[in-house]
């Protein structure tokens, strides 16, 4: 199973805003940098960088946070195209490799 | 803009080895400032980080601990790519083959992917 542990899915109406979590051990979160991807069918996209970080071109409706050996990630304002598999990652220093979370389906009702 | 451009082999026997090349256009594979990764995804083990190359004045490989005895990535600079070589395959490595590129930009994060490759283990 995943080193992180997200919730299989989650759903919104448009314009609402739904959060993920991610959580994780001391290992990854609470001593690295957490990152966002997004699956929708063509390449993965990076969301979110250095935890809370958003490249050039990720609408601000995105954003990221952490608290100890949680992270989360919050879509406000939810649209159609927000529709996909949401997913957590992080550097694990005790297996010396990137971590992935099991993936969070958004739905937009 | 930097693309990144998989091959493309499908099917392969159990106990044989997978080979993968990920073509880079807009980027150098022996640049400073980025690492070459693969990630692989399947229903049964999820996402998972493989490994990477990449160039500090020499080169260096990291490996994921679960296929690290099986596992060689090589950077070919003649080409500007990278490859994947899995050895003794069974049908556990049936997976969707991702190639990425983390840099200092982004601190690691996965910037770039490939577009993904799906290979089957199967006799």
């Amino acid at each position: 199973q995943s080193v992180l542990t997200q919730p299989p899915s989650a759903s919104g109406t448009p314009g609402q805003r739904v959060t993920i979590s991610c959580s994780g051990s001391k290992s990854n979160i609470w001593s690295n940098y957490v990152y966002w991807y997004q699956f929708s069918g063509t390449a993965p996209k990076l969301l979110i960088y250095s935890t809370n970080q958003r490249p050039s071109g990720v609408p601000d409706r995105f954003s990221g946070s952490k608290s100890g050996t949680s992270a989360s990630l919050a879509i406000s304002g939810l649209r159609s195209e927000d529709e996909a598999d949401y997913y957590c990652a992080a550097w694990d220093d005790s297996l010396s490799g990137m971590v992935f979370g099991g993936g969070t389906k958004v739905t937009v009702l | 803009q930097v693309q990144l451009q998989q091959s493309s082999p499908g099917l392969v026997k159990p106990s044989q080895t997978l080979s993968l090349t990920c073509a880079i256009s807009g980027d150098s594979v022996s640049s400073n400032s980025a690492a070459w990764n693969w990630i692989r995804q399947s229903p049964s083990r999820g996402l998972e980080w493989l490994g990477r190359t990449y160039y500090r004045s020499k080169w260096y490989n990291d490996y994921a601990v679960s296929v690290k005895s099986r596992i060689t990535i090589n950077p070919d600079t003649s080409k500007n790519q990278f490859s994947l070589q899995l050895n003794s395959v069974t049908p556990e490595d049936t997976a969707v083959y991702y190639c990425a590129r983390d840099s200092h930009g982004y601190n690691k994060a996965f910037d770039i992917w490939g577009q993904g490759t799906m290979v089957t283990v199967s006799s």
